[in-house]
């Protein structure tokens, strides 16, 4: 079975720290997709990323990284100099090739204060 | 430009009455369609999706079900709701290969008393 973990359920953070978000994940399939999205307090889901699982590179955007690890089943999620507008609550999720369901972690809410 | 519309944002029903959620997505065609249920503490859980008209598909059984009555809009209903249902619903949508991305709506918060 598919299963997506996001073992903090919450982190604080002073303003310009650094905090990396975990989300380990687990299925037998060779081919899937990995994503992260950010969920403000509005409440719609914003995009992230997306990673096939053929693509171990890690990626930068801005302040923002991923580190995908397929040894570990893990794929951490890094904000760097951490501002206020990146308060929200996190999801990673899972979805394995050539399906249309989207397995959710069950989110880490991140508070950044000024 | 593609965009999603859905409401009401903020529902309040006694249980046992019937409810109806529409989500319409404008500046595509034929997408897919997708239900999710944010529970406090439990992530997103996939509800329903569609592939096409009157195509749906059901994760969980539920006291829930969708229709898809034309190509960009997805209707949430119960007949009789339970304390249980209450949550924040999604509407999502993707078009495209396997791996695109998702959008989703604003969402809708839905308080079962």
């Amino acid at each position: 079975a598919q299963k997506v973990t996001q073992a903090q359920t919450e982190i604080s953070v002073v303003e310009k720290e650094d905090v990396t978000l975990d989300c380990v994940y687990e299925t037998r399939d060779t081919t899937y997709y990995l994503f992260w999205y950010k969920q403000p307090p509005s409440g719609e889901l914003v995009f992230l990323i997306r990673r096939n699982s053929f693509d171990e590179q890690n990626e930068i955007s801005g302040r923002y990284s991923w580190n995908f690890q397929k040894s570990t089943s893990s794929f951490n999620f890094t904000i760097t100099a951490s501002q206020v507008v990146d308060s929200a609550v996190y999801f990673c999720a899972l979805r394995l090739y050539n399906t249309d369901k989207l397995i959710f972690g069950t989110g880490t809410r991140l508070q950044v204060f000024p | 430009s593609q965009t999603i519309h859905q409401w009401p944002a903020t529902l309040v029903q006694p249980v046992g009455s019937p409810l109806s959620l529409e989500c319409t997505v404008e500046g595509t065609s034929n997408p897919n369609l997708y239900w999710y249920r944010q529970a406090a503490g439990r992530g997103l859980q996939l509800l329903f999706y569609s592939v096409g008209i009157g195509q749906i598909s059901s994760e969980v059984p539920q006291n829930l079900s969708a229709s898809r009555p034309q190509d960009r809009q997805f209707i949430l209903s119960s007949k009789k709701l339970l304390l249980s249902d209450s949550g924040f619903y999604l509407c999502a949508w993707r078009v495209g290969a396997t791996n695109e991305k998702l959008f989703f709506g604003s969402g809708t918060q839905l308080s079962v008393l």
